[in-house]
């Protein structure tokens, strides 16, 4: 994707509830990659799930589905019986070519008990 | 834990200086990304080298280079530090050749903070 927009600078979510995640993005390619990836506070950003353009059905693991809308060049998470260790910064991103991975600006999410 | 590290883990440095930033990658990952992320934002793709060879690079000036090792580890130098430098410098791993599906693994990043 060329550029990655992430709308929401934070959330908030009561525990063992459910929250989504927004994220647009503009590409010109036909095939393409979305990936969402978790940076908790001080600690290592890890990916949570990935979307390949070409396939049709969302990508789902565990808690964490998306909802790929490739006209609308949409790709929102979904984080499922919200837990305190989902705390964290989240990462909307796709790769401009096989090496450029374009990240959006974040949303701080937080997950109060 | 994603089984990349960084050192150092902070590092301040006064404007006009250099630095040499450190990552070991997993075994066996041949591909290497570095991305500055400057607070409050996302990373920002620096450059990504693949089997010691830069394999691309993004809006950085020549000062920002890299070197890859055959032993899984790389550095990231920085030439004339400027202010807008001061960043958490990630690196990220990768198994096999460049390629948009694969997964990237993360170190925890060194926080550079020029004065």
């Amino acid at each position: 994707a060329q550029t990655v927009t992430q709308s929401q600078p934070e959330m908030s979510v009561q525990e063992a509830e459910t929250v989504t995640l927004s994220c647009t993005y503009d590409t010109s390619e036909s095939n393409y990659y979305l990936f969402w990836y978790k940076q908790p506070p001080s600690r290592q950003m890890i990916l949570v799930i990935r979307q390949e353009a070409y396939k049709q059905q969302n990508a789902t693991e565990n808690r964490f589905s998306v909802n790929f809308q490739k006209a609308a060049k949409s790709f929102s998470l979904k984080i499922s019986d919200s837990q305190l260790g989902d705390t964290a910064m989240y990462f909307c991103a796709s790769p401009r070519d096989n090496n450029d991975m374009r990240f959006g600006a974040g949303t701080r999410l937080t997950v109060k008990p | 834990e994603t089984g990349v590290t960084q050192s150092p883990t902070h590092l301040i440095k006064t404007r006009g200086q250099q630095v040499t930033l450190r990552c070991s990658s997993q075994s066996g990952h041949n591909t290497v990304s570095w991305y500055q992320q400057a607070l409050g934002q996302g990373p920002q793709f620096i450059f990504q080298y693949y089997r010691e060879e830069e394999n691309g690079r993004g809006n950085f000036p020549p000062r920002f280079s890299g070197l890859q090792f055959p032993n899984y580890s790389s550095e990231l130098n920085v030439n004339a530090l400027e202010l807008d430098d001061s960043a958490l410098y990630l690196c990220a791993s990768s198994r096999g050749s460049p390629g948009a599906y694969n997964e990237q693994f993360f170190g925890p990043g060194t926080r550079l903070t020029v004065l």
